[in-house]
Parts: C-alpha cells; sequence; structure tokens
C-alpha cells in the first residue's frame, strides 16, 4: 500500500534559524497537505497543494510539490517559538484515505 | 461554526473490556474518519465514513469498528481492549464528495488501558 516518509523525525533549531522538513510518497499523489500539531492539541490544516511543482507560501511558510507529485517539502525561514510542534504532511491518490506521514518534531530554543 | 467535538476526552479501561468513543463533526460535514495516533507512529488511519457508509477502512483488527448515523455523528467501538490500544483516537470531519479532502481535527480521546 501507499506509504508516506517524512525526515527528520526530529530537528532542533535555535530561534531565527530555518527549517526544512521532507515528505517521499511511494506513489504519485493527487494531492499533499500539511499539518501542525502542537504539544498537548491536535493536527491542524495548513495548506493544500494539488499541482506538479506547486510552490505556496504563508507567511514565513514555503510548501513545494515536487514535479513528479510524490514529494514535498515544507520550509520555515527565521523560525520562531511559536513554529514549535510537530509537521505533518499527508497525501493520497484517487479516493483513497490520506496516509500521514510520521511527522518531524520541531523544537525551537529560544 | 462549531468545530468537532469529541467525547470522552479521557478514559481508563482494563483489558477485556470495550468501549466506545463518540465524534461530532462540523455542521455540513458529511464525512467522518478516525485515527489512532501514538508516540512515534504517527497518525495511522482506521476508518472514513461518508452518508453512513464506510467508504474506507485501515489495516486495524476487527475488534475496531465504527458506524455514522443519519446526522453525520460518527461512534467507533473497541472490543476487548489490549494494552497496546493505548493511545490518543482522533476524529476528523470534512466536507465530503472524495476522500482526501482538507481534515478538521477535533480535540482527541486518550484512552487508556491498564
Amino acid at each position: 500500500g501507499q506509504q508516506v516518509m517524512q525526515i527528520p523525525q526530529y530537528q532542533h533549531v535555535q530561534e531565527g534559524e530555518d527549517f526544512t522538513t521532507y515528505c517521499n510518497s511511494s506513489t504519485t499523489l493527487s494531492n499533499i497537505q500539511w499539518y501542525k500539531q502542537r504539544p498537548g492539541g491536535h493536527p491542524v490544516f495548513l495548506i493544500q497543494l494539488v499541482k506538479s511543482g506547486e510552490v505556496k507560501k504563508q507567511k514565513r511558510l514555503t510548501f513545494q510539490f515536487g514535479e513528479a507529485k510524490k514529494n514535498s517539502s515544507l520550509h520555515i525561514t527565521a523560525t520562531q517559538t511559536t513554529d514549535v510542534g510537530t509537521y505533518f504532511c499527508a497525501g493520497n491518490s484517487g479516493n483513497t484515505p490520506l496516509v500521514f506521514g510520521k511527522g518531524t518534531r520541531l523544537s525551537v530554543i529560544a | 461554526k462549531a468545530g468537532v467535538t469529541q467525547t470522552p476526552r479521557y478514559l481508563i479501561k482494563t483489558r477485556g473490556q470495550q468501549v466506545t468513543l463518540s465524534c461530532s463533526p462540523i455542521s455540513g460535514h458529511r464525512s467522518v474518519s478516525w485515527y489512532q495516533q501514538t508516540p512515534g507512529q504517527g497518525l495511522q488511519f482506521l476508518f472514513e465514513y461518508f452518508s453512513e457508509t464506510q467508504r474506507n477502512k485501515g489495516n486495524f483488527p476487527g475488534r475496531f469498528s465504527g458506524r455514522q448515523f443519519s446526522n453525520s455523528r460518527s461512534e467507533m467501538n473497541v472490543s476487548t481492549l489490549e494494552l497496546g490500544d493505548s493511545a490518543l483516537y482522533l476524529c476528523a470531519s470534512s466536507l465530503g464528495g472524495q476522500s482526501g479532502n482538507e481534515q478538521f481535527f477535533g480535540p482527541g480521546t486518550r484512552l487508556t488501558v491498564l
């Protein structure tokens, strides 16, 4: 079945440094979504990408969908303590359910 | 608009017992999905319901079951609980249509099996 792998599992950065998490799927995806889960909270939707090579920005966050629609990345510029949490990617093909990566837990040291 | 609600928020059970968790989706959302979240395993898909029908099912044993009512509210049941069933159970609703739409998660039910 479809698998979604995410790296790194953990990332510790100094406040102000950049952060990137990568997501790779074993199959071509119809769309990829990113979610953020704060400690003790539940996942919250950030964005959805559907087009090959698509790039979307939300303030300091940049999301990319690969040309082959099998990989994606989330880049945060100049991290802040409010960015702390676990970032999940999730993708699906056709009418299959979303498959989530295991997430990247981001710690920001002030 | 009210968000997704889940009850109860916390539950402690012993091995062999059964448990029923409830989820009320956002008004107008017809799809409800259930996920199991454990440390290091991320979110594992249990099942998805749309218009009272199970549309997709994950790789969990038959002890895990669910249903959806005509008002889109959903329940999941776990019978013969095992220690390994201890987890955060998340419910998510979406507008429906196709699977894979943006998921709106509830706060989760934290189940502890002793």
